[in-house]
C-alpha cells in the first residue's frame, strides 16, 4: 500500500516543453511537499504547500486538499531541470512517493 | 555557510561488520533523521530525533542504531543484524518537527563486500 502516488514514473521532455508531474495521496496530511533530487543524490526542497499555489521561478505547485493531489508544474524545460522530482506528504509522520524521473532533451 | 553535512560519501562493509554514517548539521535544527533509498522505492525513515538524548524508530529501524549526544550529531550504525544493508542513506533536518520543510544532505552510498 503506497500513501503517496505519482505519475509519471519516467518522463522526456524536449527542451522548452510544458511539464507536469502528477501527485495523489490517500492519507490525512498538514503538508505537502515536492524535492528534486540530482545524480548523484542529493535532495532539494522544493516547495512546502499545504492549500493553493506556490510559484518560484518557472517551477508551479498546486494542491487540492478536497481532491488529495497536487501537481508540480515546470514551464520552458531546460536541460538542467533533467532529475528526479519526489512528492512527499506530512500527517503524522512522512511518506515519500518514488519519485518521476524527468530527462529534458536539448 | 550552514547545511548538512555526510560522511563519507561511499562506504564498503564486510559481512559481520558494524559500520556507523555520520551526519553533521550546523543549521541549530533540532529535529533530525535518517532514510534509506532503494531503487524504484520511496524514502523509507530510518530513525528520528526530535531533541538531544532522545530518537525513535521509524519503519525499518531493524538492523541500526543511532545516538543524539549532540544538537549537532546524528549518526548511524549499520550494525551485521542488518541483512541487506546495501543502499543510499540520507540524513535530513528540521527546526522541529516532520511537519516543516526537511533539509537533507548530499547521502551515503554503502556497499557490502
Amino acid at each position: 500500500k503506497n500513501e503517496v502516488e505519482q505519475s509519471p514514473q519516467n518522463l522526456t521532455a524536449q527542451e522548452g516543453e510544458f511539464i507536469t508531474i502528477n501527485c495523489s495521496y490517500s492519507v490525512g496530511i498538514s503538508a505537502l511537499h515536492w524535492l528534486q533530487q540530482h545524480p548523484g543524490g542529493g535532495i532539494v526542497s522544493l516547495f512546502m504547500l499545504s492549500s493553493g499555489k506556490k510559484k518560484h521561478g518557472r517551477l508551479i505547485a498546486t494542491i487540492n486538499i478536497q481532491e488529495k493531489h497536487s501537481s508540480l508544474h515546470i514551464t520552458a524545460s531546460h536541460p538542467r531541470d533533467s532529475a528526479v522530482y519526489i512528492c512527499a506528504v506530512t500527517g503524522n509522520q512522512f511518506y515519500f512517493g518514488t519519485g518521476t524521473s524527468l530527462t529534458v532533451i536539448p | 555557510d550552514g547545511g548538512i553535512t555526510q560522511s563519507p560519501k561511499y562506504l564498503f562493509r564486510k559481512e559481520g561488520q558494524n559500520v556507523t554514517l555520520s551526519c553533521e548539521q550546523n543549521l541549530n535544527h533540532d529535529a533530525m533523521y535518517w532514510y534509506r533509498q532503494d531503487p524504484g522505492q520511496g524514502l523509507r525513515l530510518i530513525y528520528y530525533s526530535q531533541i538531544v538524548n532522545d530518537f525513535q524508530k521509524g519503519d525499518i529501524a531493524e538492523g541500526y542504531s543511532v545516538s543524539r549526544e549532540k544538537k549537532e550529531s546524528f549518526p548511524l550504525t549499520v550494525t551485521s543484524a542488518q541483512k541487506n544493508p546495501t543502499a543510499f542513506y540520507l540524513c535530513a533536518s528540521s527546526i522541529q518537527g516532520a511537519a516543516e520543510t526537511q533539509y537533507f544532505g548530499p547521502g551515503t552510498r554503502l556497499l557490502v563486500l
